[in-house]
């Protein structure tokens, strides 16, 4: 079975601090894909990054990077220089290639409060 | 492209009664619709998967006789939330996989409907 734990709850900063969020995930599949979305205070998902478990290579995106680590079973978050516009609910998920339509598995979430 | 929608938005009724929401791909066939519901604070939680032109599988724990859902055509699945009440309030958010999509899950995400049961 697969499961995706986002140990941080909730993260709060002030405006141009770095945060990281961790995402541990468990799958007994060689091919998976790991997601990480936002959802702001309206509520809508909003896609970040897509990973499949053959790159891991890291990526960065304007302020967001992530650091995929197979070995350790992690996919962690980190914005640069964090800004109000970053509050949200961060989450990260797991799908395994071949599951009944290949299904998510959500973590718990992260919320991430700036303050100015 | 890849634009899912959700309609209501909002909606409130009264215990007892029963109310639908559609999840539609715009722009895209979906061979495969998810339904979540994601109570206040708290992670998604898987219902079902809809295929479509067949029966929807129902997660563990969810009951099938009380969430129907129904994906007649390859642009539209419903969720009928049946006599409904106060706990059934929640948050609850669609999502659409391309047909086309050989590689990868990519699954297209709903703005999502907010279900009050007074």
């Amino acid at each position: 079975a697969q499961k995706v734990t986002q140990a941080q709850t909730e993260i709060s900063v002030v405006e141009k601090e770095d945060v990281t969020l961790d995402c541990v995930y468990e799958t007994r599949d060689t091919t998976y894909y790991l997601f990480w979305y936002k959802q702001p205070p309206s509520g809508e998902l909003v896609f970040l990054i897509r990973r499949n478990s053959f790159d891991e290579q890291n990526e960065i995106s304007g302020r967001y990077s992530w650091n995929f680590q197979k070995s350790t079973s992690s996919f962690n978050f980190t914005i640069t220089a964090s800004q109000v516009v970053d509050s949200a609910v961060y989450f990260c998920a797991l799908s395994e290639r071949g599951a009944a339509g290949n299904k998510l598995t959500f973590g718990g979430g992260t919320r991430v409060l700036v303050k100015p | 492209g890849a634009v899912v929608s959700q309609h209501p938005s909002r909606v409130i009724c009264k215990s007892g009664t029963s109310v639908k929401i559609e999840c539609r791909s715009l722009d895209f066939q979906a061979t495969t619709m998810f339904w979540y519901r994601q109570f206040p604070k708290q992670s998604l939680m898987l219902m079902a998967t809809s295929n479509e032109g067949s029966k929807a599988t129902y997660e563990q724990g969810v009951e099938k006789d009380k969430f129907l859902i129904n994906h007649a055509s390859l642009t539209l699945s419903t969720l009928t939330v049946t006599s409904a009440h106060p706990e059934d309030s929640s948050f609850y958010i669609c999502s659409a996989r391309d047909r086309r999509g050989k590689v990868g899950p990519e699954q297209y995400f709903g703005p999502g409907t907010r279900l009050t049961v007074t």
